[in-house]
């Protein structure tokens, strides 16, 4: 089966670096994406990694290494709009198509 | 550029009643995807369909459940004789290519059973 395990909670203050992390066990693997949600609201896609390494968009980054089945998402200069759930999602080939697998969430919290 | 639309945003029904969930993908979208999200729980696949066609299944409960996506209109979820259990956020999310890794998510719909 497939399994994705990420920290429950993390605080941070704003201004500061926050890393969240993400590892899985899985059969099928074909990347690794990220998605925010704020309370109440729809999940909001933020990255994919498909090979191993760091792609940067804006303050936030996101890495990947298959071999260790591990990724992290990194968030630069907190903002207190940032506090929100990040979901790592596993995309995996499964039943004849693509599914994307998500993890239980990390709630951040973002302390001024 | 509309997003993805999902009606109603909040539906009650009492145990036992029908539940028709419907979602309106991104314009130009033809792949729609139906999750179930659990309070403090991460999204959970359901389904997903291509116009006039279910291409995976295999998240669906298989009673009760049913999803369809016409030529014209909407796509539907519809969850027969509800039961308490039933009671979470459905999220619809679409994409512009098959088996696209970037979904776009509609509002959800959340749904309680009374």
């Amino acid at each position: 089966g497939q399994s994705l395990e990420q920290p429950s909670e993390v605080t941070a203050v704003e201004g500061a670096i926050v890393q969240i992390n993400c590892t899985y066990q899985t059969s099928g693997f074909y990347g690794l994406s990220w998605y925010q949600q704020h309370d109440g609201g729809a999940p909001t896609f933020l990255s994919y990694n498909a090979l191993d390494g760091l792609e940067e968009t804006g303050r936030f980054s996101s890495f990947l290494s298959r071999s260790d089945s591990y990724g992290y998402l990194l968030l630069q200069e907190l903002q207190m709009k940032d506090s929100a759930s990040y979901f790592c999602a596993v995309r995996e080939w499964m039943d004849s198509s693509y599914k994307l697998i998500f993890g239980s969430g990390t709630r951040l919290l973002v302390r001024p | 550029n509309a997003g993805v639309m999902q009606n109603p945003r909040h539906l009650v029904r009492r145990r036992g009643q029908e539940a028709r969930l419907r979602c309106s993908p991104m314009k130009g979208h033809s792949h729609v995807y139906w999750y179930r999200q659990l309070p403090e729980e991460g999204l959970k696949f359901m389904v997903y369909l291509q116009k006039e066609n279910i291409i995976d299944e295999s998240g669906m409960p298989k009673e009760r459940f049913s999803a369809e996506f016409p030529k014209e209109g909407p796509s539907i979820l519809r969850i027969q004789q509800v039961v308490r259990g039933d009671s979470a956020a459905y999220f619809c999310a679409s994409s512009l290519q098959r088996d696209n890794h970037e979904q776009y998510f509609g509002p959800g719909t959340r749904l309680t059973v009374t």
